[in-house]
């Protein structure tokens, strides 16, 4: 069983101010994605990556994928009240024949303070 | 982009009866479905894989009998909690894969099951 661990698990900060969030696992993904879930609501992906050590940036959100491909992390630059919400990092890895299964990390859920 | 919907969002029944929930690709043909279980401030837990034309694929510990699934097209897939009990109360979200098979997922809305 393929394991992702996600720190942190709760973070309270005040706008402004910056935040990381970090996936790690033993075991090597094909991709990873980033997901951001508002309570009621199903998660919205926000990135992909695929390739090892890849840096993606959405607008104040910078997504880096380890070169090993066993690890993730996601920075917030100058964090808005907006931004709050449970983050979700999942990994995608052969499961068997042509299909793929997710392995999700355990959430962080972020509240930014204005 | 692709759309998920999934039906009712929120639904309250009575102990021992059984509720359906529906998962439909609105704009895609999604031959593989997930429906995943979430509790209040936690990650998704993947409950099954639901395949087209097949059985549905349970993870461990996931009663196949409890969690009755069926993919009968290639747009919809549902699940339903038979005999429905106050600790199967839970926020039930279902996926669909759009493409190849390491793209990402697309999530419904959920549906909030409250069993009184």
């Amino acid at each position: 069983t393929q394991l992702l661990e996600q720190s942190p698990q709760f973070l309270s900060i005040q706008e402004g101010e910056n935040l990381t969030v970090y996936c790690n696992s033993s075991s090597v993904f094909s991709s990873l994605q980033w997901y951001r879930q508002e309570p009621g609501e199903g998660p919205v992906l926000l990135v992909t990556v695929v390739t090892g050590g890849e840096v993606k940036k959405l607008k104040r959100l910078t997504f880096q994928f380890g070169d090993a491909r066993k690890d993730s992390s996601l920075h917030i630059t100058a964090a808005q009240p907006g931004d709050t919400g449970l983050y979700l990092c999942a990994g995608a890895a052969n499961s068997g024949g042509s299909n793929y299964k997710l392995t999700f990390g355990k959430g962080t859920l972020l509240t930014v303070n204005p | 982009g692709a759309v998920v919907s999934q039906h009712p969002s929120r639904v309250i029944c009575k102990s021992g009866t059984s509720v359906k929930i529906e998962c439909r690709s609105l704009d895609f043909q999604a031959t593989t479905m997930f429906w995943y279980r979430q509790f209040p401030k936690q990650s998704l837990m993947l409950m099954a894989t639901s395949n087209e034309g097949s059985k549905a694929t349970y993870e461990q510990g996931v009663e196949k009998d409890k969690f009755l699934i069926n993919h009968a097209s290639l747009t919809l897939s549902t699940l339903t909690v038979t005999s429905a009990h106050p600790e199967d109360s839970s926020f039930y979200i279902c996926s669909a894969r759009v493409g190849s098979t390491n793209s990402p997922l697309h999530f419904g809305n959920g549906t909030r099951l409250t069993v009184t």
